[in-house]
């Protein structure tokens, strides 16, 4: 059965620091790809997505960036941390895209 | 542009009642999507249903069912005999057929009380 992993589940760091969240799918071969932040009580904004290995859109500028290294490996990373970075971050993935995204468990990340 | 409208920031309903949240839509797409998730506070984001816009029958999932109205573009979840574990966030989201990205509703903030 495919399975997404998703670490850490939670991480504190501080103002300036790098940021590195991962996302691995297992069970199925050439999903797409899905980095999601949301931000408390609000809803949900597709940062990237990935169809393919090397392939990444982005959908808000920022100071995020991601890459797809491997089929079912998916990071999200930033050289230097923001306050506005903060939120909960949530890793998806979609094959028939008609049956909607399956989400990892997400991490909220704190910039101190 | 597609866009999605929950207009119910948040409900709260005893436990075993029936609640019905709403969610309007509007696209041109003849060929589309429609999904309601579900977020507790643990904040995993769940699949709860999906409808297909070609499909005129109403989708069911036990105690979750929707009434999709295609002409109105109205999908509304109906929760049936409520429990308290159905307290949660509650997202509508759209997809094109010709699109990888889901169009998000802001959500609904759904209380079942004891």
């Amino acid at each position: 059965s495919q399975t997404i992993h998703q670490w850490p589940a939670t991480l504190v760091q501080p103002v300036g620091s790098p940021l590195s969240l991962e996302c691995t799918v297992e069970g199925t071969s050439n999903p797409n790809l899905y980095w999601y932040r949301q931000a408390a009580g609000r809803g949900l904004q597709l940062l990237f997505y990935s169809v393919g290995i090397g392939q990444i859109s982005s959908e808000v500028p920022q100071n995020l960036s991601a890459s797809r290294p491997q089929d079912r490996q998916f990071i999200l990373s930033s050289k230097k941390l923001l306050l506005s970075d903060s939120g909960f971050y949530l890793c998806a993935w979609s094959t028939t895209l008609n049956y909607g995204y399956t989400f990892g468990s997400g991490t909220r990340l704190t910039v101190v | 542009a597609q866009t999605v409208t929950q207009s119910q920031p948040e409900m709260s309903v005893q436990e075993a009642e029936t609640v019905t949240l709403s969610c309007t839509y509007d696209t041109s797409e003849n060929n589309y999507y429609l999904f309601w998730y579900k977020q507790p506070p643990s904040r995993q984001m769940i699949l709860v249903i999906r409808q297909e816009a070609y499909k005129q029958q109403n989708a069911t999932e036990n105690r979750f069912s929707v009434n999709f109205q295609k002409a109105a573009k109205s999908f509304s979840l109906k929760i049936s005999d409520s429990q308290l574990g159905d307290t949660a966030m509650y997202f509508c989201a759209f997809l094109g057929d010709s699109n990888y990205q889901l169009i998000w509703g802001a959500g609904t903030k759904l209380i079942i009380k004891p």
